[in-house]
């Protein structure tokens, strides 16, 4: 059984500091999703990561897979406050076209 | 272009009854899933339907029944609602629901109320 964990689950940070979310999951999968959740809303994308190495950025956030690892990160850089909200990492699994996902990250970013 | 639509925004029904959501995907996408999202925790993978078949399903009980239609639309129903069925339930599209690179495309949910 896929399983997918991410941490911290709760992150309280300064704006302008740089932090890592980190998220793990069991069996090989080649495509890794990142999600953003605001409160009472629903999920928008923010990366989809498709091979072993790959790295995209958009802005202040970063995401990168290890497959190998069965790792992915999302580093956000200098943060700002309209970054606080819920980070969801999501795996594909192929055998039943579904999304594992984690628990989430709560990120709030304090001026 | 409109996004992901879902409806109704809220519902509160009582323990027993059964409830009907609906979802429309983005134009030209053939792919639905449905997930449900109990508060606090990531979504939990309920059905994925394309070309109006099921092509996968989540560990949820019978009472969770779901279909697609002509236009790609989609319901989901479940049956005999218990408490723990209060949840977000969010309705994704993609263009592919194959081993494709497409992003799911989330729609606004629907916050369901089981009293």
């Amino acid at each position: 059984e896929l399983k997918v964990e991410q941490n911290p689950l709760f992150l309280s940070m300064q704006e302008g500091k740089n932090y890592t979310i980190y998220c793990n999951y069991s069996t090989t999968s080649d495509r890794l999703y990142w999600y953003r959740q605001d409160p009472g809303k629903s999920l928008e994308s923010l990366f989809v990561l498709l091979s072993n190495g790959a790295v995209k950025q958009e802005g202040r956030l970063m995401a990168s897979l290890d497959t190998k690892a069965r790792l992915s990160t999302l580093h956000i850089t200098a943060a700002v406050h309209d970054l606080s909200a819920t980070y969801f990492c999501a795996v594909d699994m192929d055998s039943n076209y579904q999304l594992i996902w984690g628990a989430g990250t709560k990120l709030i970013i304090k001026p | 272009d409109a996004g992901v639509t879902q409806s109704p925004t809220h519902l509160i029904k009582t323990r027993g009854q059964h409830v009907t959501l609906r979802c429309s995907p983005i134009s030209g996408h053939k792919s639905v899933s449905w997930y449900q999202q109990v508060l606090g925790q990531g979504p939990q993978f309920i059905f994925q339907y394309y070309e109006k078949e099921e092509r996968g399903r989540g560990n949820f009980p019978d009472r969770f029944s779901a279909r697609q239609f002509p236009n790609y639309s989609s319901e989901l129903n479940v049956n005999a609602l218990l408490l723990g069925d209060s949840a977000l339930y969010l309705c994704a599209s993609s263009s592919d629901g194959g081993t494709s690179t497409d992003t799911q495309y989330f729609g606004p949910g629907t916050r369901l109320t089981v009293l």
